[in-house]
């Protein structure tokens, strides 16, 4: 079946530090990624999204890139924070809607200060 | 305007027991969708639903039931709790232009 496979587990930065979390998946057919944050106890919550027609997405301190030949795609953050320091999880549609995702297993970011 | 609401947030059943756990949404949208979430195994659809009357099934469907009579609520019903099911459940609604997952708190379920 379809799968998304998320890569550091855990990733430890020193403040001001730039960090990168990498997403495979494997449907063809997906064109919308997402990526949720989530801090401790609490719910996940969108922090940038890009779509399959698109290469780059830039919003503020954050990006995301996507290589649909390789399917392949990237959270970028720069200029780390403390507050950065959460799990972030990638997501990719499963097919073409924007109903049904396939979540990666989470990376859990610790920004040093 | 609450968004996604969730109960209960916590809940402790006996093996064999069943329960529903409610989720409503104030936001209008079509799209709903129940996720659990295990340690190491990021979030996994369970059930959906893209409108009032229309369900279907995500990856990890055994267990679980849904309905959807209206467009606000999708309650997740547990029919007999296995230890198995133990984990933290998010409700989540979007809509299909957007895409965009707006979860509830999460309702964190222990079945001894």
């Amino acid at each position: 079946g379809e799968n998304v496979e998320q890569h550091p587990s855990t990733l430890s930065v020193q403040e001001g530090d730039s960090a990168v979390i990498k997403c495979t998946y494997s449907d063809s057919a997906s064109n919308y990624f997402p990526w949720y944050k989530q801090e401790l106890g609490k719910r996940p919550q969108l922090i940038i999204d890009i779509r399959s027609n698109v290469g780059e997405k830039k919003d503020q301190r954050i990006a995301v890139t996507l290589n649909k030949t390789a399917k392949h795609f990237s959270l970028h953050i720069t200029e780390t924070q403390p507050e950065d320091s959460a799990v972030y999880f990638c997501a990719a549609s499963k097919g073409s809607g924007t109903y049904k995702y396939i979540f990666g297993t989470g990376t859990r970011l610790k920004v040093l200060a | 305007n609450a968004g996604v609401t969730q109960t209960p947030k916590f809940q402790v059943l006996k093996t064999g027991q069943s329960m529903t756990l409610q989720c409503a949404q104030d936001m209008n949208h079509e799209y709903m969708s129940w996720y659990r979430q295990d340690p190491g195994m990021g979030l996994r659809l369970i059930h959906y639903s893209v409108g009032a009357g229309i369900t279907d099934q995500g990856e990890v469907p055994n267990g679980y039931n849904v309905s959807r009579s209206t467009t606000e609520d999708f309650p997740l019903r547990l029919l007999s709790a296995a230890p198995s099911q133990t984990s933290v459940y998010f409700c989540a609604s979007s809509r299909p232009s957007s895409g965009e997952l707006f979860f509830g708190e999460g309702s964190r379920l222990t079945v001894l």
